[in-house]
């Protein structure tokens, strides 16, 4: 079964800081999209950042940046200074034509800001 | 966030009981999705419609029947459910259902089920 995994439940960093949520994933295939989403305790989802497999250069938006490791299927997540908004649940996840187009989610890692 | 709403956002419900969740999308796309979000586990799909026609059903049990009447409305009809359907479940929608996609979620509504 293809799976995503997120080793981390949770995870805290201090206000400014810079904190890395790790992701790793199994696939068989070549072409896939990888993405970050955060679900703040509002509950409501939204993508954070997105990374197509194909693409050696890594995805960076504002203070969210990505390492894509694509030999060793790894995805981490880098936030940088590190704000109190960022509090909130991440999740990583995959699409892949093998799995009909299905975005794949990991077990979610929760992320505190201290101030 | 307004793209994606979902009503109502909780529900108290008896096992006898059918009731219908709703989601609309106002960002003219024209693929949505139903997603179920258990305590501690991943988020899990349970259908996927693309213009109007459902394109996955993942082995979801017949008590949850979805419609889709047209491109900006989802429903999920429930009947019979059992204490583990409590959930938050997710509504989605996406441009088309090709990978680079992003689906927009919405607010969730949180099932409880005695």
């Amino acid at each position: 079964a293809q799976t995503v995994t997120q080793s981390q439940p949770e995870m805290s960093v201090q206000e400014a800081e810079t904190v890395t949520l790790s992701c790793t994933y199994d696939t068989s295939e070549s072409d896939y999209y990888l993405f970050w989403y955060k679900q703040p305790p509002s509950r409501q989802m939204i993508l954070v950042i997105r990374q197509e497999a194909y693409k050696q250069q890594n995805a960076t938006e504002n203070r969210f940046s990505v390492n894509f490791q694509k030999a060793a299927k790894s995805f981490s997540l880098k936030i940088s200074d590190s704000q109190l908004g960022d509090a909130a649940m991440y999740f990583c996840a995959y699409r892949t034509y093998n799995q009909g187009g299905k975005l794949i989610f990991g077990q979610g890692t929760e992320l505190s800001v201290k101030p | 966030e307004t793209g994606v709403t979902q009503t109502p956002r909780h529900l108290v419900m008896g096992m006898t009981n059918k009731k219908s969740l709703k989601c609309e999308q106002h960002l003219g796309h024209n693929a949505m999705y139903w997603y179920k979000q258990s305590a501690k586990k991943p988020l899990e799909l349970m259908f996927v419609y693309n213009f109007k026609e459902q394109t996955e059903n993942n082995s979801v049990p017949s008590r949850f029947s979805p419609e889709c009447p047209n491109s900006s409305h989802l429903f999920l009809h429930l009947h019979t459910l059992q204490p583990e359907d409590s959930a938050l479940y997710l509504c989605a929608s996406s441009q088309g259902t090709t990978l680079q996609e992003t689906q927009y979620f919405g607010p969730g509504t949180r099932l409880l089920v005695l």
